[in-house]
C-alpha cells in the first residue's frame, strides 16, 4: 500500500503570495494532521482533522488554514507568505481517531519564500 | 511552540558502538513515540510506547516510557552506518478531549563512522 503522499515536493514563492499544499493519507486512514518543520527544529503542530472536522489547531496565525475532503485528503493554505514561512510542511495520517492511533508521516513539501 | 528537551543534540560514534538518547518534558504525556528522519524524508516511526514503565524493543532499538510519564529514552545497540539520521522523540496526550497533537523534541543528529 502507498504511504502518505504530498504534493508538490518543492515550491518557491515570494513574500505576499498564497500557497496550497496537498496531502493524501494512507488508504483507509481518516485523520490528517499538518506540521511545520523549520530547519534544525522538530516538527510543530499546525492542524488536525478527523472525519472532515477540525480536531485541533496549533499556535499559528490565521494566515494558515486547512480543510479535509470527503475522500479524506487534505489541503493546507497559507496566505500572505512571510520569509519565516520557509519550512518543510509535513502531513501525517492515522487510521482512526488520532486519540487511539499512531501518526504516519509523508515526505513533506519544501516551501521556500523569497 | 513547545518542544521537548532532547539530548544530546548530536553524537558522532564508531560503528558497533551503543547509543543512548533521552527526552524530558515539564508536562505529562500518555504516549511517547520515537521517529527517525533522513534528509529529504518525513519522520519514520521507530517505536511507540503507551504505558508508563513500558520497555519496548524493535530489533536493535529499545525504548522506555518513564514512570513519571515525563521522560523517555531510546537505545541503539551495535550501531551500523545506516543508523545515520536525526532521531526525534514525540509526546502525545490522549484524552477525552480533542487535539491529539504530537509535541516533538529538537532532535538528536547521529553520525556513525564506519
Amino acid at each position: 500500500d502507498a504511504g502518505v503522499t504530498q504534493s508538490p515536493t518543492h515550491l518557491i514563492k515570494t513574500r505576499g503570495q498564497q500557497v496550497t499544499l496537498r496531502c493524501s493519507p494512507i488508504s483507509g486512514h481518516k485523520s490528517v494532521s499538518w506540521y511545520q518543520q523549520v530547519l534544525g527544529q522538530g516538527p510543530q503542530f499546525i492542524f488536525q482533522y478527523y472525519e472532515k472536522e477540525e480536531r485541533g489547531r496549533g499556535n499559528f496565525p490565521d494566515r494558515f488554514s486547512a480543510r479535509q475532503f470527503p475522500n479524506y485528503s487534505s489541503e493546507l493554505n497559507v496566505n500572505a507568505l512571510l520569509l519565516g514561512d520557509s519550512a518543510l510542511y509535513l502531513c501525517a495520517s492515522s487510521s482512526r481517531d488520532p486519540a487511539k492511533d499512531t501518526q504516519y508521516f509523508g515526505p513533506g513539501t519544501r516551501l521556500t519564500v523569497l | 511552540g513547545q518542544q521537548l528537551n532532547q539530548s544530546p543534540q548530536s553524537m558522532f560514534i564508531q560503528e558497533g558502538e551503543d547509543v543512548s538518547m533521552n527526552c524530558t518534558s515539564s508536562s505529562i504525556f500518555n504516549t511517547w513515540l520515537w521517529y527517525k528522519q533522513e534528509p529529504g524524508e518525513g519522520p519514520v516511526l521507530l517505536i511507540a510506547l503507551y504505558k508508563a514503565g513500558e520497555l519496548t524493543s524493535n530489533g536493535r532499538l529499545t525504548a522506555q516510557f518513564g514512570i513519571t510519564r515525563k521522560d523517555s529514552f531510546l537505545n541503539i545497540s551495535a550501531s551500523i552506518p545506516s543508523d545515520v539520521g536525526i532521531y526525534f522523540c514525540a509526546g502525545q496526550l490522549r484524552s477525552g478531549g480533542s487535539n491529539y497533537k504530537l509535541t516533538f523534541g529538537k532532535g538528536t543528529l547521529l553520525t556513525v563512522n564506519p
